[in-house]
């Protein structure tokens, strides 16, 4: 069970689109529909952000969406702004009620 | 209001043992999942394991099968994770976090972390 693969880091200026990739296998990402994506600022909790691959839970931004195509999950920013600089991850069920994080991607809002 | 609320920070020496908490209230605790997710410092979320309270079906990461144990006790709402003997390389963030279901397979809440230091 390896981590799920992110590029370590994104940028963009503000009002600019940042896509975030996480590649798995079809063991996780790639078998279910169950991708998760997480919001980390610094020296706080995570917050889930995108659910079930492309669902907002209620109170986050429609200037985030998420999609899936074979083995890959993306999350994209669309017009980027400075509070959305932190950290995020992804996360994928794996089967069997267990679950694999993907690395870190540092976001910076030029 | 759902809330996870976790034990507070710890100091270990190499070798002791160690249980912290994650009190959940505002939901039906034994309706959900609990999951332990590892920081280390300046590193990524790491998902160790998962419980089910209700029945304490538990289920372990390969990297963290037999290095922790997870627990539960429905009676109080409460989730534990506890290390036997603590490694230096312990040293993390450790947030529990509520799983769904087959309708909610993602963390919709979490605690707010409880750090725990290792060292001699």
């Amino acid at each position: 069970q390896s981590a799920l693969t992110q590029p370590r880091s994104v940028s963009g200026s503000p009002g600019q689109s940042v896509t975030i990739s996480c590649t798995g296998s079809s063991s996780d990402v790639g078998g279910y529909t169950f991708v998760s994506w997480y919001q980390q600022h610094p020296g706080k909790a995570p917050k889930l952000i995108i659910y079930d691959v492309s669902k907002r839970p209620s109170g986050v931004p429609d200037r985030f969406s998420g999609s899936k195509s074979g083995n890959t999950a993306s999350l994209t920013i669309s017009g980027l702004q400075a509070e959305d600089e932190a950290d995020y991850y992804c996360c994928s069920f794996a089967g069997s009620y267990t679950y694999v994080f993907g690395t870190e991607t540092k976001v910076t809002v030029l | 209001e759902v809330q996870l609320v976790q034990s507070g920070a710890e100091v270990k020496k190499p070798g002791e043992s160690l249980k912290i908490s994650c009190k959940g209230s505002g939901y039906t605790f034994t309706n959900y999942w609990v999951a332990w997710v590892r920081q280390m410092p300046a590193k990524g979320l790491e998902w160790m394991g998962i419980i089910y309270p209700s029945d304490s079906d538990t289920r372990y990461s390969p990297s963290f099968q037999g290095q922790v144990i997870i627990s539960a006790d429905k009676s109080i709402t409460t989730a534990y994770l506890q290390w036997s003997g603590l490694e230096a390389s312990d040293t993390a963030m450790y947030y529990c976090a509520r799983f769904g279901t087959a309708g909610g397979r993602f963390a919709d809440y979490w605690g707010q972390g409880t750090p725990v230091t290792v060292s001699s």
